[in-house]
């Protein structure tokens, strides 16, 4: 069975730091290209960024209200997606999820609990 | 960027009754590989979304047959046979396809 582990929310001042981490199980992750997203209260989902395979150089895309400030990686060796978020802003304030990109390598469907980012002074 | 359109935003279904949600990309879909990465999403009230429905129209594992997706191209549709209390929620439609991916706006279901 598929399961995505999130952790790494809490509160931080604007202009700050935090580092999201994604444990994955139940697919090889080496395999899978990984994408976060979020969803401020209320509002709808957004894509944040992804990464692609070691095989597939480990390239990664964001969205345009994230480039720059965000960066996603990941350790193989430990089944782990992460998300560097550096100068937050109160707009940043959501819960983010990781979840598994649909390939023709893989197409496993999950999705975690999420952790929840407060970005506010 | 391609930009993802869903109709209607809010749709009241009475309990056995269809349910039908489109969604419209402004590019078509089809990968260079041959697939169509269109996926839906059901998220339920405080609950996590999941995934019920990946290249247009493959159901998830332990989704009820009462899903169905279906399309081509640059449209698509959520079907619901039968609605029953638990699928209420928002639905939202995702291309996979083109970079950045994006998310439609939601539809929200609920019991009329």
């Amino acid at each position: 069975e598929v399961q995505l582990v999130e952790s790494g929310g809490g509160l931080v001042k604007p202009g700050g730091s935090l580092r999201l981490s994604c444990v994955a199980s139940g697919f090889t992750f080496s395999n899978a290209w990984m994408t976060w997203v979020r969803q401020a209260q209320g509002k709808g989902l957004e894509w944040v960024g992804s990464i692609k395979t070691k095989t597939d150089g480990v390239t990664t895309a964001y969205a345009a209200p994230v480039k720059g400030r965000f960066t996603i990686s990941r350790d193989d060796s430990k089944n782990t997606l992460y998300l560097q978020m550096n100068s937050l802003k109160t707009e940043d304030t959501a819960i983010y999820y990781c979840i598994i990109e649909c390939t023709s390598t893989i197409c496993a469907p999950g999705w975690g609990q999420g952790t929840l980012v407060t970005v506010s002074s | 960027d391609v930009v993802m359109t869903q109709s209607p935003l809010s749709l009241p279904v009475t309990l056995g009754q269809p349910a039908s949600i489109s969604c419209r990309s402004s590019q078509s879909l089809v990968h260079i590989d041959g697939n169509t990465y269109l996926n839906w999403f059901q998220q339920r009230p405080g609950q996590s979304p999941r995934r019920l429905i990946y290249k247009i129209s493959n159901r998830d594992s332990g989704v009820p047959d009462r899903f169905s997706g279906s399309g081509s191209g640059s449209a698509f549709t959520l079907n619901i046979s039968s609605l029953e209390a638990e699928d209420v929620g928002i639905y939202y439609c995702m291309q996979g396809t083109h970079w950045p991916r994006a998310f439609g706006p939601g539809t929200r279901v609920e019991i009329k």
